[in-house]
């Protein structure tokens, strides 16, 4: 079954850009989503079809999809934008998750 | 406002039923996606099933043959009916509309809304 590699936790500071990466084979060939998810809350789609960012989102947050990587890229970090993040795929009719990275913003 | 609503959770034994029940506002289930995701304590999300008609309906390996995605049109409502439960089902299950399509040769599936979850406890 096909798998989706996410960094365990990625730390920022306030104002700088943080990256989150998820890896997976031939992912440049698939569109990747990531979701949002804070404590106690439900996820939020962030970002869709690769690059693509639904109403309301900040446009701070993009993404980008090349090769065997997905990258969703916050820029100029906010404090409140710390949370659990996950990428997200579609292979053979089935849904695939990443294992989720927190972004801890300090 | 689009708007999922979860009901039906609880505590099972294992070995127990449970249906879990989801409402739907400003918009039909009729024609859409509609998914399951659960995510058991401290862990990260993990796809259950979807459903798009009656007979187009997908399941993760860690359910299959024992839980049965359905929707009720007629009431707006998605289903999920979790048979044979197991401690390792224990999580919070979302609802979630999905959107799937093409573009190029590449295939996309999203999830736009999600419920607030419900939660369901297997123990003995």
């Amino acid at each position: 079954s096909y798998e989706l590699t996410q960094p365990p936790s990625v730390s920022v500071s306030p104002g700088q850009t943080a990256s989150i990466t998820c890896s997976g084979d031939k992912l440049g060939d698939k569109y990747v989503c990531w979701y949002q998810q804070k404590p106690g809350q439900s996820p939020v789609l962030v970002i869709y079809q690769d690059n693509k960012r639904p109403s309301g989102i900040p446009e701070r947050f993009s993404g980008s999809n090349s090769g065997n990587t997905a990258t969703l890229t916050i820029s100029g970090t906010h404090v409140m934008d710390e949370a659990d993040f996950y990428c997200q795929a579609w292979d053979s009719s089935n849904v695939v998750f990443g294992g989720g990275t927190r972004l801890t913003v300090l | 406002e689009v708007h999922l609503v979860e009901s039906g959770g609880g505590f099972v034994q294992p070995g127990g039923s449970l249906r879990l029940s989801c409402a739907a506002s400003e918009f039909t289930v009729s024609g859409t996606y509609m998914n399951w995701v659960r995510q058991a304590p401290g862990r990260g999300l993990e796809w259950v099933s979807f459903i798009y008609t009656g007979d187009s309906t997908y399941y993760a390996d860690s359910v299959k043959g024992r839980f049965t995605i359905s929707k009720d049109n007629s009431k707006n409502t998605l289903y999920l009916q979790m048979d044979s439960l197991r401690p390792e089902d224990t999580a919070v299950y979302f609802c979630a509309r999905g959107s799937q399509g093409s573009i190029g040769r590449f295939s996309f599936y999203y999830m736009d809304v999600w419920g607030k979850g419900t939660t369901v406890t297997v123990s003995s």
